[in-house]
């Protein structure tokens, strides 16, 4: 299975700011998805991500709030912009190696918006 | 409409006891299935996937598949403390991107 690894593990932002999150795959994978988890609910799908094509995003997530990059096989960044504390949640990287592996995520990033 | 529905919400068993989780897909589409769990400050991590009619067994946990009717139940039987945590349905589906769709979970609780 593939090890994601996401920066940063939490980070506090001021209201109307933009905040990256990056993760990092330590194997080639052809889609990264993006969730959004508020505490202790759901994993909510916000988008999926292909090497050198726009993102696809879930209702309700649109690329000008929440752009995402993947300019190659190991590496995606999730922006959140213009932050609003209703932003505030734990978002997650994931993927897998093969269509039978298992889904991994990474760790999260916790986003609290003040 | 949730395409992944989840019962209970929340459940409590003593240790030693038979925890059951269900799930049930709503959509045709989305017919491939995992159970995650998710402890407190950690991501989810995968605990077994089915595919297919009938039981998968990995230890302690049973899945069991009905895709005529798209349920599947999770058994974890001699529950332990540390199964204490948010378990997750998960639904993929058949298309070439696959997303995985999570249903709302069920915290479980194993008391000592």
């Amino acid at each position: 299975s593939v090890l994601l690894y996401q920066k940063p593990n939490r980070d506090i932002c001021q209201s109307g700011t933009s905040l990256k999150i990056q993760c990092v795959a330590d194997s080639q994978v052809v889609s990264m998805f993006w969730y959004q988890q508020f505490q202790e609910q759901s994993l909510m799908l916000m988008a999926t991500a292909n090497e050198g094509s726009e993102a696809t995003y879930e209702s309700g997530f649109t690329k000008d709030k929440f752009p995402i990059s993947r300019p190659n096989l190991t590496f995606s960044t999730l922006t959140v912009n213009n932050a609003r504390p209703g932003d505030s949640s734990i978002y997650f990287c994931s993927s897998r190696v093969t269509t039978n592996s298992d889904y991994t995520f990474g760790s999260g990033t916790r986003l609290l918006v003040i | 409409q949730q395409k992944v529905q989840q019962s209970p919400e929340s459940l409590s068993v003593p240790e030693g006891g038979m925890a059951s989780l269900n799930c049930t897909s709503s959509d045709r589409n989305f017919q491939y299935f995992w159970w995650y769990r998710q402890h407190s400050g950690e991501g989810p991590k995968a605990l077994m996937s089915i595919f297919s009619d009938g039981d998968k067994k990995e230890g302690r946990f049973t899945a069991h598949l009905n895709k005529a009717s798209l349920h599947v139940s999770l058994h974890i039987r001699d529950s332990q403390p540390s199964d204490s945590a948010l378990y997750f349905c998960a639904a993929s589906e058949t298309g070439n991107t696959r997303k995985l769709i999570f249903g709302l979970g069920t915290t479980l609780q194993v008391q000592p």
